[in-house]
């Protein structure tokens, strides 16, 4: 039974690099969130998506992110032409939103560092 | 979305019992209340969930007055390994949102 898996677990890249983050989510699970976290701060929300759809990208900068969540496959966040104020741990979480409250199961993270 | 605030950080002793009260003024009727805790360098993990009065589960409680403009996560003898920062989240089981604040860091010392 296998949780949220991310890779990779760190990933350095020069400025002006891409960055590629990728999640599956547990095995039933169709909700996909990406959350950015500094150091010695909370979690900041990203983007919520569906299958081949985003739902909810209000806290994506305008510029350089994008996300998605094929049909087939993990999500992918993806950076274009990184700096070094991406610098962060990036945590994807999965639900399956059944009834009740919504409870998130988040994996170990990305940390990524912009050299 | 309702708006938590919590404190900032708590320090406890092994064995002890630790109570982390969440305020949320403006949860609306259809919200949970969900806890989570994080290590360092680790995702968050859920801990406990409720909507009214106590829920109980292996790890924790959680205490929901009649009004559920508060709750009260209670870790019962808690040990070093409890040290982590604990969130409590607000959001309801339809499209929302759930927005983690900064937290409560709990160090257990021995």
């Amino acid at each position: 039974n296998a949780g949220v898996m991310q890779n990779p677990r760190h990933l350095v890249r020069r400025r002006g690099q891409e960055a590629r983050l990728r999640c599956s989510p547990m095995k039933g699970h169709s909700h996909v969130y990406w959350y950015r976290q500094l150091p010695e701060e909370g979690l900041k929300f990203m983007v919520y998506l569906q299958k081949e759809n985003i739902i909810d990208e209000s806290g994506m900068p305008k510029e350089r992110f994008s996300a998605e969540f094929p049909k087939e496959g993990p999500s992918i966040l993806r950076i274009q032409q990184v700096v070094r104020g991406d610098s962060a741990a990036y945590f994807c979480a999965s639900s399956a939103r059944g009834t009740g409250g919504e409870k998130l199961f988040f994996g170990s993270g990305t940390q990524l560092s912009v050299l | 979305l309702a708006k938590t605030t919590q404190p900032i950080s708590m320090d406890s002793y092994e064995g002890q019992e630790v109570n982390i009260t969440c305020s949320h003024n403006n949860i609306a009727t259809n919200d949970y209340i969900t806890w989570y805790q994080q290590f360092p360098s680790q995702g968050p993990r859920f801990i406990i969930q409720g909507y009214k009065t106590k829920v109980t589960n292996e790890v924790a409680s959680l205490f929901i007055p009649a009004d559920r403009k508060s709750s009260t996560l209670s870790l019962p003898r808690v040990s070093l390994s409890d040290t982590a920062v604990y969130y409590c989240l607000v959001g309801d089981g339809g499209y929302s949102t759930l927005t983690f604040g900064k937290g409560t860091m709990l160090l257990v010392s021995p």
